[in-house]
């Protein structure tokens, strides 16, 4: 079975900095990969998403996330973080070869960007 | 236009009486959804609805029933409420793309509490 592993709990990055958030993964085959962001009392917002193709992936609010398969990670990031960037963001995975419609999540990074 | 909508969006109730969430969206989505946000936010889904068939049925207590009248709508009932089932619970859907790479859209959520 699928599964997401979001190692840190919070991340902290003062503004103007780069940002990471990491994600790693485990599928029989091969994955797709996609990043939700969740701000307060709000439902999650998909940011980005890995099919095929280019290892590294650009979504929105200038997001962008890089695969890496022998490393099975696809981290978040972020050339300059935004205070407004701070929200609960959330890594998922499907495995398209064991159940094409079950999106697996992991557990969130806070992510906490100071003026 | 909200794209998925949920109602309602906050629910108190006692212990032992039954409740429905009830969820709509206009993207003419084939796959609906109802994940399950716990109060450490993790996010596990419960079922899935594909064209008005179930396709995914986690291990969830026979108390919660899901009903898709169409594929625009995928109604959440719960009977007999217990404490541990307050939690926010989110309404989804996705477009029926080749293998699954579709993204899920999210609706607001409605939070449960129970007494």
């Amino acid at each position: 079975a699928q599964s997401v592993a979001q190692p840190e709990d919070q991340v902290n990055v003062a503004e103007g900095n780069p940002l990471t958030v990491k994600c790693t993964y485990s599928v029989s085959g091969n994955p797709y990969l996609f990043w939700y962001v969740q701000y307060p009392n709000r439902g999650l917002q998909f940011l980005l998403k890995y099919i095929t193709g280019d290892n590294l992936v650009k979504g929105s609010y200038g997001f962008e996330a890089e695969f890496n398969k022998s490393q099975t990670s696809f981290h978040l990031k972020k050339p300059s973080a935004l205070v407004s960037d701070s929200a609960l963001y959330f890594c998922a995975v499907r495995d398209p070869n064991t159940g094409f419609q079950k999106l697996v999540f992991g557990t969130g990074t806070r992510l906490l960007v100071s003026p | 236009d909200t794209a998925v909508s949920q109602t309602p969006k906050y629910l108190v109730t006692q212990m032992g009486n039954d409740k429905s969430i009830k969820c709509e969206q206009n993207l003419g989505h084939d796959t609906m959804y109802w994940y399950k946000q716990d109060s450490k936010k993790f996010l596990k889904i419960m079922f899935s609805y594909n064209n008005k068939e179930l396709i995914i049925n986690e291990t969830v207590p026979n108390r919660f029933s899901p009903k898709s009248p169409d594929k625009a709508h995928l109604n959440l009932h719960i009977n007999s409420l217990e404490l541990g089932d307050s939690a926010v619970y989110f309404c989804a859907s996705s477009p029926r793309t080749s293998g699954g790479a579709g993204e899920l859209f999210f609706g607001e959520g409605s939070r449960l509490t129970v007494l």
